[in-house]
């Protein structure tokens, strides 16, 4: 398996500008997350997914922010409209049934000037 | 709610002395408790956790962690460390009895602790 699979690495945007952000979990997880990291704030659990269907958004910071997930492959993050404090690591991460503990992608290096 | 604090910011070790990186949480049941390492730009990895059983958890690279209930700690540990082990250490938890069904849910994470390990 290929892991985790997030695009893009890096993203460069303007502010006010849409960004997506995406992710594709392993195989097989029937649970999908959105983190997000900054030197400030460390890792912040934004959403997560249980078969599909969002389970807690409470992370999510503004109505800015929005993320689906439309089948079990495959999974969004989008910020419109971007601005520079959105600048951060976002992660994506899935796990089977049960706590066996994530997996982790490479992550998106988000920079909104 | 849950929380986890991992009270140094950086642990400086001599290559080839332990190591210890320092976890406490806060749950309000048995907690589950998980070791992740983030090298450079790059996603974290899992180390190890603790479900249930003994309180002595064996995980990857030589790490080990203890549970300790009644200091409500988790402290990661290795016997002799290597340069490579150099990177940023998080530790999570993560309460069961907020367990919503149908899957694995969040994982609360520590700020991270900075090991650098000195040739």
């Amino acid at each position: 398996d290929a892991g985790v699979i997030q695009s893009p690495r890096h993203e460069v945007t303007e502010m006010g500008q849409e960004v997506t952000l995406r992710c594709k979990p392993i195989s097989g997880h029937n649970s999908l997350f959105w983190y997000r990291q900054t030197m400030m704030r460390g890792l912040e659990l934004l959403i997560y997914f249980n078969n599909n269907v969002p389970i807690d958004d409470s992370g999510m910071p503004e109505d800015r922010f929005s993320a689906k997930m439309p089948n079990a492959s495959f999974s969004t993050l989008k910020i419109q409209p971007s601005e520079p404090r959105d600048s951060a690591v976002y992660f994506c991460a899935s796990s089977p049934v049960g706590f066996y503990g994530y997996t982790f992608g490479s992550g998106t290096r988000l920079t909104v000037v | 709610a849950q929380s986890v604090a991992q009270p140094e910011d950086q642990v400086n070790v001599a290559e080839g002395n332990p190591l210890t990186v320092k976890c406490t949480y806060s749950v309000s049941g048995n907690p589950y408790l998980f070791w992740y390492v983030q090298y450079p730009n790059r996603g974290l990895q899992f180390l190890l956790k603790y479900i249930t059983g003994d309180n002595l958890v064996k995980g990857s690279y030589g790490f080990e962690a203890e549970f300790n209930k009644s200091q409500t700690s988790f402290h990661l540990k290795k016997p002799s460390a290597l340069v490579s082990d150099s990177a940023l250490y998080f530790c999570a938890v993560r309460d069961p009895a907020s367990y919503s069904g149908g899957g694995a849910d969040g994982l609360t994470f520590g700020k991270g602790t900075h090991l650098i390990i000195q040739p």
